[in-house]
């Protein structure tokens, strides 16, 4: 199996512009988590989804975070507009939740720049 | 509510022994786990053990886990200057499927 695929690996944006990060999770998987990781906070979790359904998006920042999962496959975190405070490395992670142990898979993340 | 705790800094020599604590407040964990992060990496699942274990090895690996007091720790027996990462510590409290992270804590090996 692949892992976990991200993309893109690095992305550098200016203040204001839309970023798209984009995220496909290991086949057979029914759970899809974002998380966001930077020196100050650590790593946060900004919204998980069970079946393609949005079950928490507590930690998403604010109304200019969005994400979707048309399908079993894909997933995406938008930013618009982006802010230099968005800077970080966002991880997508998957995991086959209610048959084993629950353990969560890892992209490679994708290491955002805002300038 | 859940909290996941770690000290944030541990530093060996090569060849020693490093023993890194963690602990956490939601008795209802059936797992938890311990995850490696690289530089520039994800975050990869070292181990994990079941919540009715005591103990479990794993090679140069060694996790204990004491229910009553809520504290699990990671030994590494002969720690290598490729063991430098940060490890975090991860429970799986109420069953939904999210893990809670502890803040990660970073192994400085020495040669």
């Amino acid at each position: 199996d692949a892992g976990v695929i991200q993309s893109p690996r690095h992305e550098v944006t200016e203040m204001g512009q839309e970023v798209t990060l984009r995220c496909k999770p290991i086949s057979g998987h029914n759970s899809l988590f974002w998380y966001r990781q930077t020196m100050m906070r650590g790593l946060e979790l900004l919204i998980y989804f069970n079946n393609n359904v949005p079950i928490d998006d507590s930690g998403m920042p604010e109304d200019r975070f969005s994400a979707k999962m048309p399908n079993a496959s894909f997933s995406t975190l938008k930013i618009q507009p982006s802010e230099p405070r968005d800077s970080a490395v966002y991880f997508c992670a998957s995991s086959l939740v209610g048959v084993s142990t629950d353990t969560q898979y890892f992209g490679p993340g994708t290491r955002l720049t805002v300038l | 509510g859940e909290d996941v705790e770690q000290s944030l800094f541990l530093s060996v020599r090569e060849g020693d022994s490093s023993v890194i604590n963690c602990t956490y407040t939601d008795s209802s964990s059936t797992y938890l786990y311990w995850y490696k992060q690289e530089p520039g990496a994800g975050l990869q699942l070292l181990t994990y053990i079941f919540s009715n274990m005591d103990m479990k090895q794993d090679q140069r690996l060694t996790v204990l886990l004491n229910k009553k007091d809520k504290h699990l720790s990671l030994r590494i027996a002969d720690t290598q200057t490729g063991d430098s990462a940060i490890y975090f510590c991860a429970e799986n409290g109420g069953n939904t499927g999210k893990l809670i992270f502890g803040q990660g804590t970073t192994l400085q090996v020495k040669p």
